[in-house]
């Protein structure tokens, strides 16, 4: 069974640019999430989808970032413009609808300098 | 503000010795908890899950434990090894919509 695929696996950018990340979940599952790990942190949930509605982007900065999930599959998550405090890897992960066994991309490391 | 955090930061462990992993969380509401291993350059890799109304569960090495009283749940691992070294994480998820919040990590180095 194919994992999650994410995309670029590493990105650097100035600050004020714009940068974009995508993601293809696991087929067949239902939910898809968008996590952001600093450095010697835990990953943060972004934002949640299930289909292509929103389930929870209560901790996503919408002044700069924004998600999308238009036909329920694929992903992209936007920084515009990015900030240096959003370095960090960008986690995408998927699951069923009862949210069991959410599983997780290799990441996006995003650096901006 | 409600959390989940790890008692340890680190911890170093001789190969083949037994290692625990502890993890407390405060939401009493969350009823379903993973741990996660994270290599370096990896994403979280799902190790084993506990719903609340079980108190231990066990897989291959590996064994969680819940104590709903305290809030606190473990990972314990058997005969570790070397490719054990990693950052683990515990995460819950709370009642309502499937989210999952994880705690800050313990990073686990495994001395041959």
């Amino acid at each position: 069974e194919a994992g999650v695929a994410q995309s670029p696996r590493y990105k650097i950018i100035e600050k004020r640019q714009s940068v974009a990340f995508w993601c293809n979940p696991i087929s067949g599952h239902a939910t898809l999430y968008w996590y952001q790990q600093i450095l010697g942190q835990g990953p943060k949930l972004l934002i949640q989808f299930q289909n292509n509605g929103v389930v929870d982007d209560s901790q996503l900065p919408k002044d700069r970032f924004s998600a999308e999930r238009l036909k329920g599959v694929d992903s992209t998550l936007k920084i515009q413009p990015a900030k240096l405090e959003d370095s960090a890897v960008y986690l995408c992960a998927s699951s069923n609808l009862l949210g069991t066994e959410a599983f997780f991309g290799q990441g996006t490391r995003l650096t901006v300098v | 503000g409600e959390s989940v955090g790890l008692h340890l930061p680190t911890l170093s462990v001789q190969e083949g010795d037994n290692s625990i992993i502890n993890c407390a969380y405060s939401n009493s509401a969350s009823d379903y908890f993973i741990w996660y291993k994270q290599e370096s350059g990896k994403g979280p890799q799902f190790i084993i899950d506990i719903r609340s109304n079980m108190d231990k569960r066990q897989g291959q090495r590996v064994t969680v434990l819940l104590n709903k009283t305290v809030k606190h749940l473990s990972l314990q691992i058997a005969a570790t090894q070397p490719g054990d070294s990693a950052v683990y994480f515990c995460a819950e998820m709370r009642d309502t919509g499937n989210q999952f919040y994880f705690g800050t990590g313990t990073s686990l180095t495994v001395i041959p």
